[in-house]
């Protein structure tokens, strides 16, 4: 079966510092991966995906993600955090048999003034 | 071009009550999804249409929560009756339908339920 995983409950991380959010997948076939962006009493904003080509994915907000065939990762960066970047990370793989999303269990991250 | 809308975005009921939810999806978007996110989760697929038709319901508790897009565009999601466990965040989300795999979910804000 399809899954993701998100090590990490919650990430610090000061402003100004290149921030990381980690995603592991396990997926059979080739894989469709997605970040999203939860605010406060917010739905579930878009950030980025994966579907084919450059390993390195430029997404919203300055927001980027590394595809990682070998490590089976899908990591979330950005070079610069901002204190409004701190929110609820999910990030999500396609089920390949069923279409579904299959979403981790997120990760905060707080960003430090 | 408007987003996914929902409503109410807030809703209080006491248990064994009945509850409805609206989604209006990004317009020209054929597939609907409603999820249930309980606090410290990811969302959890309820039931996904395409169209007005339903594609999947798996892990719709169909003995107390029902959904239905008539005419392929709004949404209803009704919960009768409410139990303490319902208490979550119920999001609906669209997409265009035609990219296969490479389609992308667009999420509403949610409407966030107390059951009491």
């Amino acid at each position: 079966a399809q899954s993701v995983a998100q090590p990490e409950d919650q990430v610090n991380v000061a402003e100004g510092n290149p921030l990381t959010v980690k995603c592991t997948y396990s997926v059979s076939g080739n894989p469709y991966l997605f970040w999203y962006v939860q605010y406060p009493n917010r739905g579930l904003q878009f950030l980025l995906k994966y579907i084919t080509g450059d390993n390195l994915v430029k997404g919203s907000y300055g927001f980027e993600a590394e595809f990682n065939k070998s490590q089976t990762s899908f990591h979330l960066k950005k070079p610069s955090a901002l204190v409004s970047d701190s929110a609820l990370y999910f990030c999500a793989v396609r089920d390949t048999g069923t279409y579904k999303y299959i979403f981790g269990t997120g990760t905060r991250l707080k960003v430090l003034a | 071009e408007a987003g996914v809308a929902q409503s109410p975005r807030y809703k209080i009921i006491e248990k064994r009550q009945s509850v409805a939810f609206w989604c209006n999806p990004i317009s020209g978007h054929a597939t609907l999804y409603w999820y249930q996110q309980i606090l410290g989760q990811g969302p959890k697929l309820l039931i996904q249409f395409q169209n007005n038709g339903v594609v999947d319901d798996s892990q719709l508790p169909k003995d107390r929560f029902s959904a239905e897009r008539l005419k392929g565009v709004d949404s209803t999601l009704k919960i009768q009756p409410a139990k303490l466990e319902d208490s979550a965040v119920y999001l609906c989300a669209s997409s265009s339908g035609t990219s296969g795999m490479r389609d992308t979910q667009y999420f509403g804000p949610g409407t966030r339920l107390t059951v009491l």
